[in-house]
């Protein structure tokens, strides 16, 4: 079957720097999303990985290995808006999104 | 009003009630999602509409009818719901199905009790 594992909290402290780690298998590969979704709040898409290595967006990065079916998101300088769900996701050889169940990530003054 | 608009925000229902809910999208996009999300677990796609056309339906229970009168409305109508049917909503959009890197535009989502 196929299945994306990423841990379910995290804890960290403003002005730091966080990974969140994110495992897949899949039936082939198109792709791999990370969604940031706010308490009571929509989705919102923050990086599209295809390519392997990282690409970096101002705070955010994001990482990806297609060989070992894993990538990460980086936080740096963390600020308390920060706090938030990350939701992973990998478009399989159908186009068909396969999501994580999310990291709750929770950031300390 | 941009973005993905979903309504209402909150829903309290008993299981034998009738509701609907509605989403509606400002970004010209030819696809429209029904997903449910539930605590701690994955996003649960439910219906995909491409161009008012039905695409898929994740075998969803038939208390669960969806309506697509057009590219910018998206209805999910409710019936005899059970309380595991309790959960967050979701309604997303996206310019074209089936195309890598396609990225989703949700609403902030219904968030449903069934008592």
């Amino acid at each position: 079957g196929q299945n994306i594992d990423q841990p379910t909290e995290m804890t960290a402290t403003e002005g730091a720097i966080v990974q969140i780690n994110c495992t897949y298998q899949t039936s082939g590969f198109n792709g791999l999303f990370w969604y940031q979704q706010h308490a009571g709040e929509a989705p919102t898409f923050l990086s599209y990985n295809v390519l392997d290595g990282l690409e970096e967006k101002g705070r955010f990065s994001s990482f990806l290995s297609r060989s070992k079916g894993y990538s990460y998101l980086l936080l740096k300088e963390l600020q308390m808006k920060d706090s938030a769900s990350y939701l992973c996701a990998v478009m399989d050889s159908n186009y068909q999104l396969i999501w994580g169940a999310g990291t709750k990530l929770i950031i300390k003054p | 009003e941009t973005g993905v608009t979903q309504t209402p925000r909150h829903l309290v229902m008993g299981m034998t009630n009738k509701k609907s809910l509605k989403c509606e999208q400002h970004l010209g996009h030819n696809a429209m999602y029904w997903y449910k999300q539930s605590a701690k677990k994955p996003l649960e796609l439910m219906f995909v509409y491409n161009f008012k056309e039905q695409t898929e339906n994740n075998s969803v229970p038939s208390r669960f009818s969806p309506e697509c009168p057009n590219s910018s409305h998206l209805f999910l109508h409710l019936h005899t719901l059970q309380p595991e049917d309790s959960a967050l909503y979701l309604c997303a959009s996206s310019h074209d199905p089936g195309q890598g890197g396609e990225k989703l535009f949700f609403g902030s989502g219904t968030q449903l009790s069934v008592l």
